[in-house]
């Protein structure tokens, strides 16, 4: 069973639109999660992590967590076409330390 | 500015042929890890190091070897490559604590 998942898998928006990614755990050894992004032809790159319940705002990211059902979004407004990518949602088990990843979200941003 | 490199870039190999993909870090990071990514699977961890000398198996090991000769190199090795085996390997570092891991830009096999 996959231990995160991710919906949808995929999604495209117009530009200037707002993108929300959703991520769920089915285990509770995740207790940290970052969302990763990747474009065509490169490595994926750490876009934010969050560790508390809430929200984290980075620029026009922001990332919410509720840890009582494991559930982590991430809504990106004002989309770009640059923002066009694969997006994984990546969970840390606490005890062993191994970052899982999703099976990831393809964002098209449509001028 | 630091960074994780990958070779080779793209690489062809024979059926039943020994493949060594390298991957160098100067990031000064304890950890390494070794990913596949398939369409459909998104990233699975094949091999792991916590250290020079040290080796670890990811999710999915079978048919792959793994060799952390220092803090800077690790290196994933298939000793009888398969076509099953063709796909876009990612090296990564990163440390125990919540910190982000870093890619290299990958390398891509194709086994035929």
């Amino acid at each position: 069973q996959q231990k995160v998942q991710q919906s949808p898998e995929s999604l495209s928006v117009p530009e200037g639109g707002m993108a929300s990614l959703n991520c769920t755990s089915s285990d509770r050894n995740f207790q940290y999660f970052w969302w990763y992004r990747q474009h065509s032809g490169e490595g994926p790159k750490a876009l934010m992590s969050i560790f508390s319940d809430g929200d984290k705002k980075e620029g026009r990211f922001t990332a919410h967590l509720n840890k009582a059902s494991l559930h982590v979004s991430l809504h990106i407004r004002d989309s770009q076409p640059s923002d066009s990518a694969l997006y994984f949602c990546a969970a840390k088990n606490t005890n062993t330390g191994k970052l899982t990843f999703g099976d990831g979200t393809v964002l098209t941003v449509k001028p | 500015e630091a960074a994780v490199t990958q070779s080779p870039r793209n690489k062809v190999a024979v059926t039943g042929g020994k493949v060594t993909l390298s991957c160098n870090q100067t990031n000064n990071h304890n950890n390494m890890y070794w990913y596949r990514q398939d369409t459909g699977h998104g990233l699975r961890l094949i091999h792991y190091s916590y250290g020079a000398g040290s080796t670890e198996k990811g999710d999915i090991p079978d048919g792959y070897k793994a060799s952390r000769p220092s803090q800077e190199n690790f290196s994933l090795i298939l000793e009888l490559a398969t076509p099953s085996q063709t796909s876009v390997y990612f090296c990564a570092s990163g440390e125990t604590s919540n910190s982000d891991y870093t890619f290299g830009s990958g390398t891509r096999l194709l086994v035929i």
